[in-house]
């Protein structure tokens, strides 16, 4: 079955460690694949896609089609940082519509310390 | 475990008319997310609820309204539907745990919505 996990609810760590938030999925096909992160009782946002390879608040990630995964990125965490992440695979083939199919991992919090 | 549940899944509408779309959080979630993902698009936020209050707006037309009811359903209404409103509508929900934050979303599976 077509998925993506998370394998990390909660991620913490200190301001200005690196911080890494894993996302594998399987998919059959080439899915784009997005990153969204939701501060404290805010919408939604898109933080980055694959597409774009655009370096957003100070976050990366790379596709590796090898492992399929789409880690989430930091080199040093700040405590603005600190929010619930979703990695969200867009399978454009799927979902029998020309939307495609796109599925929310189960979120990563992280939480980075002063 | 109850999830989210969207109605309908499916709905074809012609331009001009109107359309009301239902989202059922998961038991006890008070706060409810709408989004609008057109094809080959990303979600985009239209409007949140929170205790039935509305808690925030995004880019959603002065043609749609929403408001969330006591049983904390919402309820997405469309009116003077346009061709362009032809996307999937999905819904969120989640439980506030107050100045913590970080609540974890809920997704819907979402209601496809076509305009004619």
């Amino acid at each position: 079955a077509q998925r993506v996990t998370q394998p990390e609810k909660l991620l913490s760590v200190f301001k200005g460690a690196p911080v890494e938030l894993k996302c594998n999925y399987s998919y059959s096909g080439s899915p784009e694949l997005f990153w969204y992160v939701q501060y404290s009782r805010q919408r939604l946002q898109l933080l980055l896609r694959h597409i774009s390879r655009e370096s957003i608040k100070g976050f990366t990630a790379d596709l590796n089609k090898g492992e399929t995964s789409f880690h989430l990125k930091k080199p040093f965490a700040q405590e603005e940082d600190s929010a619930m992440y979703y990695c969200a695979p867009l399978d454009l083939n799927a979902g029998g519509t020309s939307y495609g199919k796109l599925t929310f991992g189960q979120g990563t919090i992280l939480t980075v310390h002063p | 475990a109850a999830g989210v549940i969207q109605s309908p899944r499916h709905l074809i509408k012609e331009k001009r008319e109107t359309a009301t779309l239902k989202c059922y959080p998961i038991p006890r979630h008070d706060t409810v997310y709408w989004y609008q993902q057109g094809p080959g698009q990303d979600p985009q936020f239209l409007i949140s609820f929170y205790e039935k209050m509305q808690s925030d707006k995004g880019s959603i037309p002065d043609r749609f309204s929403a408001q969330q009811f006591s049983d904390y359903h919402s309820e997405l209404n469309m009116s003077s539907l346009e061709l362009g409103d032809s996307a999937l509508y999905f819904c969120a929900s989640s439980l506030s745990n107050g100045a913590a934050g970080n609540e974890k979303l809920f997704f819907g599976s979402g209601t496809q919505l076509s305009v004619l």
